[in-house]
């Protein structure tokens, strides 16, 4: 069993739905990371968490500590939206544990 | 410009040859690391460094080597290709001022072994 999963693994949805997509860990954390990949392959980072909640512009990321769960939500999202989300947790003083991701893909 | 680089962005290459990947940066950072991506994995540590005389095996360095020329420079060699080595390469960078770890990661590079 992967040390971080994440759910679902194939997304598609309509211009203008609210978007959640779901990370479960198992190992102890410093912080969780969710990153942005895009069709072209480069990553970006969105958020880091090691509590509560955090918002950018239309993105909403969340976490509980305690059932070792975070979550990425979109609001009305769009095409550009599209690409593959990946949850890493910061286990350690360096090691990052990455989850599969979410490949997003957002129709016009 | 970008902060982290890595050259080529793409490479084809034929099993059994030596080829390097090199990386840099203009952060500061003293960590820098390598990933590799396979389609339906998570990425995972080939190397890391946490400053010039620092070099550490990751989870999958088998096949692999680095070294770190300078802090703003990593480069990754294969020292003989082989298929499964066909992979998205990342370099990343980081530090812990401030806080928890982010890590900013490059524009990934692209492996063909035929």
């Amino acid at each position: 069993k992967n040390e971080v999963e994440q759910s679902p693994q194939n997304l598609t949805a309509q211009e203008g739905e609210f978007i959640t997509i779901n990370c479960s860990y198992s190992v102890g954390i410093s912080a969780l990371h969710w990153l942005q990949q895009h069709p072209g392959g480069g990553i970006v980072s969105l958020f880091m968490l090691s509590s509560g909640k955090k918002k950018h512009g239309r993105l909403i990321a969340t976490i509980n500590i305690q059932e070792k769960h975070s979550s990425l939500h979109i609001t009305a999202s769009h095409p550009r939206d599209s690409a593959v989300y990946i949850c890493a947790v910061a286990s350690g003083t360096y090691k990052y544990i990455f989850g599969t991701g979410t490949r997003l893909k957002v129709l016009a | 410009d970008a902060d982290v680089t890595q050259t080529p962005r793409n490479r084809i290459t034929k099993t059994g040859k030596r080829i390097m990947l090199e990386c840099s940066q203009t952060k500061g950072h003293d960590r820098m690391y390598w990933y590799r991506q396979d389609p339906g994995l998570g990425l995972r540590l080939i190397y890391y460094s946490f400053d010039v005389k620092d070099i550490n095996k990751g989870e999958i360095s088998d096949g692999y080597s680095v070294s770190r020329q300078a802090q703003a420079k990593f480069s990754l060699s294969l020292e003989s290709a082989i298929p499964n080595q066909t992979a998205l390469y990342f370099c990343a960078t980081s530090d812990l001022s401030g806080g928890p770890e982010t890590q900013y990661f490059g524009p990934g590079t692209r492996l063909l072994v035929l």
